[in-house]
């Protein structure tokens, strides 16, 4: 089973849909889970953290399910701004090492 | 904000030259990493640098490579005789330490070994 795994798309989305990720996680020891956000041939940036709470920033909100190792990642009302590769990044707990699923490709249509 | 800051945008060699991808953290973070990403895969951890040394490194990170620390602001990948599977973005990053997750990235050395 890989490391980090995510279903890479692409999803393609109408403007103002609701559109959401999973991603699986093998390691159950793994402590912190982000998604990060890539376009096209730049670097990745941090989208938002993930709490076992759950967290919401705007648009998005993140959930953790520690129990079935998956986090997911949610967008509602989709702008075209948006379109983007949504990675999901687990940090392998007591190591220093972040791994990276392979991407989800989401292009929102106007 | 601050920000990882990478040199050279693009680099291009030709196979079996030496390379130097030169990287300066933010200022006050203490832990720093190298990924790769070849064109259309994934972005792949090649090693992390905490103290003044390696904390953990992939297979990917054979002898070919090292990193330096040389002085209190560069952090530096040397790939000693590239190969032509080498040709890759390669990421910087780094973050400011325990109870600190977040991991900033610098904008990317385009690498292309012809």
């Amino acid at each position: 089973r890989k490391e980090v795994e995510q279903d890479p798309g692409p999803f393609n989305v109408p403007e103002g849909a609701t559109v959401a990720f999973n991603c699986t996680y093998s390691n159950s020891a793994s402590q912190s889970f982000f998604w990060y956000r890539q376009d096209c041939r730049k670097e990745p940036k941090l989208l938002m953290s993930v709490y076992s709470s759950g967290n919401e920033d705007g648009r998005f909100t993140a959930q953790l399910n520690r129990a079935s190792q998956y986090i997911s990642l949610l967008i509602r009302d989709s702008k075209l701004s948006d379109s983007a590769t949504y990675l999901c990044v687990v940090e392998s707990s007591g190591t220093y090492k972040y791994i990276f699923g392979t991407g989800t490709r989401l292009k929102v249509l106007a | 904000e601050p920000e990882v800051t990478q040199t050279p945008s693009h680099q291009v060699t030709q196979m079996g030259q030496e390379v130097i991808l030169r990287c300066v953290p933010i200022s006050n973070h203490l832990y720093f990493y190298w990924y790769r990403q070849i064109l259309g895969q994934k972005v792949e951890f090649l090693v992390s640098f905490y103290n003044n040394e390696i904390s953990e490194k992939s297979e990917i990170f054979d002898d070919q490579f090292s990193v330096e620390r040389p002085d209190g602001s560069n952090f530096t990948l040397k790939i000693r005789s590239t190969k032509l599977e080498d040709s890759a973005m390669y990421f910087c990053a780094s973050r400011a330490g325990r109870g600190a997750e977040k991991l900033f990235f610098g904008s990317g050395t385009q690498l292309s070994v012809l």
